[in-house]
């Protein structure tokens, strides 16, 4: 069973139509939700951390929500420089006892001028 | 932010040959890094976790005989790709590190991009 789950795969907009990308989880004891983006042939680049419920940040036209269940992605006023692969990840934990990194499929994101 | 290097960026190699990919943090010491393995439109894939002076930690189903993994120092690990084959074809990408108390932050190289003929 996936303990991140992306949705949309894919998602196409038109510069300024705002829109939301979501992030699923089903880990328990959730220590950490995180947002990245990654361009084609790059890895990824940081974006937000979110620890707690009702808990949201904000970078320029991003801003991230987190509930018990799932984040969103608010994407405000898209441009075409927005395009990207959003990745959500969370620490899962393994059977050692410690956490590793999980990712989600990510959201391709493609915002058409 | 904290800088993340991996070298080379590209590599194209003949099937059988080994080839060694470094992951360096630049500005900071990391006692653990993260190997993970993308494929064409897939998300990250961990293979590893990479221990500074201890063996590295292999996720099920990476063979440890084939990537072998090396964490020098506090601030370089290397993967080996052994005896290379066309199905190792992929982007490999490291990470640096995951847990600092509250401040949870991962910092991504790259990425390394391997074709094998």
């Amino acid at each position: 069973e996936d303990q991140v789950t992306q949705s949309p795969e894919a998602l196409r907009l038109q510069e300024g139509e705002s829109s939301s990308l979501n992030c699923s989880y089903t880990v328990s004891g959730l220590r950490g939700l995180f947002w990245y983006r990654q361009d084609p042939g790059k890895g990824p680049e940081f974006l937000f951390t979110l620890y707690s419920a009702g808990e949201e940040k904000e970078k320029e036209r991003l801003k991230a929500t987190l509930t018990k269940k799932e984040s969103f992605l608010h994407i405000t006023a898209p441009k075409p420089e927005d395009s990207a692969t959003y990745l959500c990840a969370v620490p899962a934990p393994e059977s050692g006892g410690s956490y590793i990194p999980t990712f989600g499929r990510g959201t391709s994101l493609i915002v058409h001028p | 932010g904290a800088v993340v290097s991996q070298h080379p960026s590209w590599v194209i190699c003949k099937s059988g040959t080994s080839v060694k990919i470094e992951c360096r943090s630049l500005d900071f010491q990391a006692t653990t890094m993260f190997w993970y393995r993308q494929f064409p439109k897939q998300s990250l894939m961990l293979m590893a976790t990479s221990n500074e002076g201890s063996k590295a930690t292999y996720e099920q189903g990476v063979e440890k005989d084939k990537f072998l993994i090396n964490h020098a120092s506090l601030t370089l690990s290397t993967l080996t790709v052994t005896s290379a084959h066309p199905e190792d074809s992929s982007f490999y990408i490291c990470s640096a590190p995951w847990f600092s108390g509250r401040h949870n932050e991962q910092f991504f190289g790259p990425g390394t991009r391997l074709t094998v003929l």
